[in-house]
């Protein structure tokens, strides 16, 4: 079975700090697919990120950059100098083979204040 | 580039009554289509998933049914509400093929009296 844990439920930053939003994944799979999605207030999910589980490189996009690691299967998402507009629930999911491939296994998210 | 429509944006429905969400993607063919549904404490719950014209996946037994009789077309529908369906109602499509990032819609949300 595939699982994908976030365990931050809320978290509150004020303006211009940095934050990590955490997101631990299960698989026994060899080949997977991880992502992160931002959801704000109107509620429409908007993509940020797919990473497959071959390239452990880390990935950087203006103020957002995402960590991955096998070892601790972790795909962790950082904002520098966090903004109002970074407020959003933040959803990382999780596509495998054995839990078919057409499908995402959503973590439960993590909403994000951000606090002028 | 490609859209994806959601329609109605909310609905308020009677328990007992039917339910038709319709969700139409623009600017691809062959598209994966999904119906996800996110109940209060932001979870969300796969419904249904089809990979081509009338090839439905159900992943969550109830008593809702999905039809895609077009490529670019997939609705969600009920013969009566419950009140445990009220949600956000959200589509979404994804390029034909394995572990593709899905694109989702506005979403509706549906509110059972």
């Amino acid at each position: 079975a595939q699982k994908v844990t976030q365990a931050q439920t809320e978290i509150s930053v004020v303006e211009k700090e940095d934050v990590t939003l955490d997101c631990v994944y299960e698989t026994r799979d060899t080949t997977y697919y991880l992502f992160w999605y931002k959801q704000p207030p109107s509620g429409e999910l908007v993509f940020l990120i797919r990473r497959n589980s071959f390239d452990e490189q880390n990935e950087i996009s203006g103020r957002y950059s995402w960590n991955f690691q096998k070892s601790t299967s972790s795909f962790n998402f950082t904002i520098t100098a966090s903004q109002v507009v970074d407020s959003a629930v933040y959803f990382c999911a999780l596509s495998s083979s054995g839990a078919g491939s057409y499908q995402l296994t959503f973590g439960k998210g993590t909403k994000l204040s951000v606090i002028p | 580039s490609q859209t994806i429509h959601q329609w109605p944006a909310t609905l308020v429905q009677p328990v007992g009554s039917p339910l038709s969400l319709e969700c139409t993607v623009e600017g691809t063919s062959n598209p994966n289509l999904y119906w996800y549904r996110q109940a209060a404490g932001r979870g969300l719950q796969l419904l249904f998933y089809s990979v081509g014209i009338g090839q439905i996946s159900s992943e969550v037994p109830q008593n809702l049914s999905a039809s895609r009789p077009q490529d670019r077309q997939f609705i969600l529908s009920s013969k009566k509400l419950l009140l445990s369906d009220s949600g956000f109602y959200l589509c979404a499509w994804s390029r034909g093929g394995m572990y593709n990032e899905q694109f989702f819609g506005p979403g509706t949300r549906l509110t059972v009296l």
